[in-house]
């Protein structure tokens, strides 16, 4: 993996707890992105960044929020979890914008 | 919106060329991708082309595009049972994000 790092790589929370998932990275790429990975869905963008404390939504974005206050590190929070936001989250950087890489994911499971 | 499709499963045997399908409907796609996903862990960038080329090799991979009918194949030689993996096609205009299709499962059988 391309020098990111998730955690914690595995969470179960209950629900209506506020969770927050870290992704860092240390190859200085101006873009970073959250995923989540789904059965029958394939990974669908949750929020990318394109800079420090620019953020744009994806496709499923409600129900989360996103932070990046460093180059290297953008957030992501589940205000109060729910059991549909049980998923693998992956963070993923690009350079260009284009050709991005992943980081190994972090389990959630929302009880 | 954008849409990429690729079909679910394919089974092949160890040695056998495997061709895995995906098309894509969004015209302005500049580059054009495939990740490999072993299981527990995140995509590994296998290869891309752009939009422009029609063919890419790279060792034991092949990449075919038809621009026309919006078709993106990526052929495996010679497959080993580490080829076992889910396949993701994905395409982008050439910046910010990434559309992705479901994934095909791939199972290599000795």
């Amino acid at each position: 993996d391309a020098g990111i790092t998730q955690s914690p790589r595995h969470k179960v929370t209950e629900t209506g707890t506020p969770v927050t998932l870290r992704c860092h990275q240390t190859e200085n790429h101006r873009y970073m992105y959250w995923y989540r990975q789904d059965p029958g869905h394939g990974l669908r963008l949750i929020h990318y960044s394109y800079g420090v404390k620019d953020t744009d939504k994806g496709e499923v974005s409600d129900g989360y929020s996103v932070s990046r206050s460093k180059t290297e590190d953008f957030l992501l929070t589940l205000e109060s979890a729910t059991s549909s936001q049980t998923s693998v989250y992956f963070c993923a950087i690009s350079e260009g914008g284009s050709e991005q890489y992943f980081g190994p994911g972090t389990r959630l499971t929302v009880t | 919106g954008e849409d990429v499709e690729q079909s679910l499963f394919l089974s092949v045997r160890e040695g056998d060329s495997s061709v895995i399908n995906c098309t894509y409907t969004d015209s302005s796609s500049t580059y054009l991708y495939w990740y490999k996903q072993e299981p527990g862990a995140g995509l590994q960038l296998l290869t891309y082309i752009f939009s422009n080329m029609d063919m890419k090799q790279d060792q034991r991979l092949t990449v075919l595009l038809n621009k026309k009918d919006k078709h993106l194949s990526l052929r495996i030689a010679d497959t080993q049972t580490g080829d076992s993996a889910i396949y993701f096609c994905a395409e982008s205009p050439g910046y910010s994000t990434l559309t992705f299709g479901k994934g095909t499962m791939l199972l290599v059988s000795p």
